[in-house]
């Protein structure tokens, strides 16, 4: 099973909402990613976790909050986005020490 | 020298053609070199990888060459079809910080 599992598919959020992302895999993956991605654009890295310890923080604004609650989930906390924050929010998941990355279908966020 | 250049921004090609699509690095520490394949509201799909110890690999109808001294890599798609028409990312990755870096993506359209 080579699958990534993204909840929910589609997230029309207000400004002033709190509201998570959740993301799970039973690859047996160790690191896990989180990706944004604007229309037309590649995916940007936004976080990763290896062996559930964030490793990884691309300057992400602390309106975005990961959590890796164990090895095979990974949340992202949604608090007063932004309208430019809309974007297709991708996870991923890679065995340690191997790059070879599996993303999931990800999460359609449209800001209002 | 983090990036990743890739060409053509987009490509038209007739069914059971052959489609090329072409990335550049600078950073000689990159280690694997992936190819993605997205298609509209889905997550990238991992479609082929290789390392800089190997000139050429190839997977069915795809094959990444690998030209380590002019740091440039490509993605040729042989007997395009209609079912192919999507976004293709290269992207390149140092193994031991998990990080992708992702080409700007090549639409492929093949026709009928």
């Amino acid at each position: 099973d080579t699958e990534v599992t993204q909840t929910p598919k589609h997230l029309v959020m207000g400004m002033t909402n709190k509201k998570s992302l959740k993301c799970e895999q039973h690859m047996g993956h160790r690191a896990m990613y989180w990706y944004k991605q604007k229309a037309k654009k590649p995916p940007e890295l936004m976080f990763v976790y290896s062996y559930e310890k964030l490793s990884i923080n691309e300057s992400v604004p602390s309106r975005f909050s990961p959590e890796c609650p164990n090895s095979s989930l990974l949340n992202l906390h949604l608090h007063a986005l932004q309208p430019e924050d809309s974007a297709l929010y991708l996870c991923a998941s890679s065995q340690g020490g191997f790059p070879e990355a599996f993303f999931g279908q990800g999460t359609r966020l449209t800001v209002v | 020298q983090q990036q990743v250049k890739q060409s053509p921004q987009s490509l038209i090609v007739q069914k059971g053609g052959i489609s090329i699509i072409n990335c550049a690095y600078e950073n000689t520490a990159f280690d694997y070199f992936p190819w993605y394949q997205q298609f509209p509201g889905k997550g990238p799909a991992l479609l082929i990888a290789i390392r800089p110890d190997v000139s050429e690999k190839k997977e069915g109808r795809f094959t990444i060459s690998f030209n380590k001294s002019a740091k440039q890599f490509s993605l040729h798609i042989m007997d395009s079809q209609p079912g192919d028409s999507a976004t293709y990312f290269c992207a390149a990755n140092k193994s031991n910080t998990g990080k992708l870096i992702f080409g700007q993506g090549t639409t492929l359209q093949v026709k009928p």
